[in-house]
């Protein structure tokens, strides 16, 4: 059974631009749930995904937006950079369940 | 307003020890509570899980004691290894949320050996 994953591990970006990290869920599993965590904090939801559709969002701006695809992998995408993005993203996969698995993150730094 | 609370920021002990986790909540809505260990570089792994109609859940090792009216819960790991050190994470979800979990900042383990 394949786990979560995510892509790229690491990414520097400058303000302004625009980025998308890419999260494989665990097989079999249909929900999908973007995390962010800055430094010294747990992680903050931003939103959740089920069956391709948006299905609850955290408190972040609407240059955090996401998808997720038919096999139910799912893109982060976040425009207009600024400092304070810098985070680890964490995605998580479920099946229907409170209980979610997370993948290793990417990690996030915006100059 | 943090709704999850971990207010030891670091907790150490000697191998073979009890250790203790603690969390607190404010929300009352809350009716699902996890654990999660996170090593550097990892993302978190889960651990255990208890619902609020229980007041204790048993995994090996690990314990979730939950108590609803002090809105507290905690994890006791017996015996500790030097393997556990890593930081720990409460995470709550509440009824209709769509599962949708809040995480308190977490609390550093170190178990020395």
């Amino acid at each position: 059974e394949t786990g979560v994953t995510q892509s790229p591990t690491h990414l520097i970006k400058t303000r302004g631009q625009q980025v998308t990290l890419r999260c494989s869920s665990q097989s079999g599993h249909n929900t999908v749930s973007w995390y962010q965590q800055a430094l010294g904090q747990g992680p903050q939801f931003i939103f959740q995904y089920y069956r391709e559709e948006e299905n609850g969002r955290g408190n972040f701006p609407p240059r955090f937006s996401g998808l997720q695809f038919p096999n139910y992998s799912s893109e982060l995408n976040v425009n207009a950079l600024e400092l304070d993005d810098s985070a680890l993203y964490l995605c998580a996969s479920s099946l229907s369940s409170v209980t979610q698995y997370f993948g290793p993150g990417t990690r996030l730094t915006v100059l | 307003d943090q709704q999850v609370k971990q207010n030891s920021p670091s907790l150490s002990v000697q191998e073979g020890r009890i250790s203790i986790l603690n969390c607190d909540y404010t929300n009352s809505m809350f009716d699902y509570f996890l654990w999660y260990k996170k090593y550097p570089a990892e993302g978190p792994t889960f651990l255990i899980s208890i619902s609020s109609i229980k007041d204790k859940n048993e995994d090996g090792r690990f314990t979730v004691f939950l108590n609803k009216s002090a809105k507290h819960l905690s994890l006791h790991i017996v015996p500790s290894q030097p393997g556990d050190s890593a930081v720990y994470f409460c995470a709550a979800s509440a009824a209709g949320s769509n599962y949708k979990l809040t995480f308190g900042k977490g609390t550093l383990l170190t178990v020395n050996p």
